[in-house]
């Protein structure tokens, strides 16, 4: 069956430290991978876009890593801040449907 | 540009009842989408528009209806409101034929059935 999973629930780390996100998923064939941010109460909002044919992207202290043999994504947030405290949800497209599929997201908390 | 906008922003329905969530974009997509996110389960697809006059049913259409007369609006319809429907309701729209997938979400409807 097809699965998206995001590697735990809940994620705690310090400020100014790495915080790094995973999505392995099974059985889809994308054709790119998203990254979205999604504050309580509120809808997800795009940070981050990464096709097939790419190893890596970056957005000023956003990283995305795209491993299409190990079928894993991994965001990285540098430098983090209190203010990245979130949930972020990666997202499959295949290109050839007409919609994407979310994992279950990932909360992180950046303790001051 | 007020992008993805939806009504209402809290609705406490009780069984059996019926109602419209109303979502309105003003970015001249052609694609809109619908979701519904439950604690830990992630967003999953209700129904989806490639234009006005086309819907398709998503993951989870059962219980719900959509239509599409117009490029801005695509309302979802809930005809006899089951518990099971309790959820936070999110419409999606993007630009989808022209480029990637990027979806722009509205701030979403927060449904409880009673």
């Amino acid at each position: 069956s097809q699965k998206i999973e995001q590697n735990s629930e809940a994620l705690n780390i310090q400020e100014g430290k790495t915080a790094t996100l995973t999505c392995n998923y099974t059985n889809y064939s994308p054709a790119y991978l998203q990254w979205y941010r999604q504050d309580p109460g509120r809808g997800p909002v795009f940070l981050l876009l990464i096709r097939e044919n790419e190893k890596e992207k970056r957005k000023e202290r956003l990283k995305v890593t795209f491993d299409t043999t190990l079928k894993q994504s991994l965001f990285h947030i540098t430098a983090s801040q209190p203010a990245d405290s979130a949930t972020y949800l990666c997202a499959l497209d295949e290109g050839g449907a007409n919609n994407l599929f979310f994992g279950t997201g990932t909360r992180l908390t950046v303790i001051p | 540009n007020a992008g993805v906008t939806q009504t209402p922003k809290f609705r406490i329905l009780k069984i059996g009842q019926s109602m419209t969530l109303q979502c309105t974009q003003d970015m001249n997509h052609n694609y809109m989408y619908w979701y519904r996110q439950d604690p830990g389960m992630g967003l999953k697809l209700i129904y989806y528009s490639v234009g006005a006059g086309i819907t398709d049913k998503g993951e989870v259409p059962n219980g719900y209806n959509v239509s599409r007369s117009t490029t801005e609006d695509f309302p979802l319809r809930l005809e006899l409101a089951a518990p099971s429907q309790t959820s936070v309701y999110f419409c999606a729209s993007s630009d989808r034929d022209r480029d990637t997938d990027t979806q722009y979400f509205g701030p979403g409807t927060r449904l409880t059935v009673l």
